[in-house]
């Protein structure tokens, strides 16, 4: 399996702080994503990335920005946080699984508070 | 963009019966849909997927069907056990085949009534 840790996996913040999230990877997988998942309304793709050099929009990228440090590090901010966004997140990898074929693997999940 | 619809929200069945839940998708050039169960406070995990080559596909207890002209795909799982209650994910590709990622439905909550 995809060795997909996140930090922090809590944490607590004030309106209008700055927050990042952190993602690595241990695999060698070249594409990554960040999906926040609200009760009720599933997971939802915020970012995606192909390598450093190629990071792409997904529906609901606004207020959020990311930066891919190196293949194995993709990390998310949040510039000025908002009680909305209070959400849990999660990073995933995505690459070809010996014997089960491609596939998305997601990391433990970051919840954070925004009060 | 994709969007994906699932049903029902919540569904509760008896112990050995069988469950099932529907997904509709509404991009005809979706190529990938993966299930994925996720307990309380854990990550969601793959269960079983289905690419649009193929109508059907089983692993034990577990099989989905896709119907491409109809755009809908569920999930069956037969003979259930406790450790089947969770939160049950549906989600569709985009012609990507899932390298640009997915669009999810909201999801299943399956209860297992011993």
């Amino acid at each position: 399996d995809a060795d997909v840790t996140q930090t922090p996996r809590n944490r607590i913040t004030k309106t209008g702080k700055r927050i990042m999230l952190e993602c690595s990877q241990t695999k060698g997988h070249d594409r990554m994503y960040w999906y926040r998942q609200d009760p009720g309304l599933g997971l939802r793709l915020i970012y995606y990335s192909f390598d450093v050099k190629d990071i792409n929009k997904g529906e609901i990228s606004d207020g959020y920005s990311v930066s891919r440090q190196a293949q194995a590090k993709f990390s998310l901010s949040l510039e000025s946080a908002i009680p909305n966004q209070t959400a849990l997140y999660f990073c995933a990898t995505y690459d070809y699984v010996l014997g089960r074929d491609y596939e998305q693997y997601f990391g433990p999940g970051t919840r954070l508070t925004v009060t | 963009g994709e969007n994906v619809e699932q049903h029902p929200s919540t569904l509760s069945v008896q112990e050995g019966d069988s469950a099932v839940i529907k997904c509709t998708y509404s991009d005809s050039a979706s190529n990938y849909f993966p299930w994925y169960k996720q307990e309380l406070g854990k990550r969601p995990q793959l269960i079983i997927d289905i690419r649009s080559n193929v109508g059907e596909k089983k692993d034990q207890r577990i099989a989905v069907t896709l119907n491409k002209t109809a755009k809908h795909f569920s999930l069956h799982i037969t003979e259930t056990q406790p450790e089947d209650s969770a939160v049950y994910f549906c989600a569709a590709s985009g012609a990507g085949g899932g390298a640009d990622g997915l669009t999810f439905g909201k999801g299943t909550h399956l209860i297992i009534q011993p």
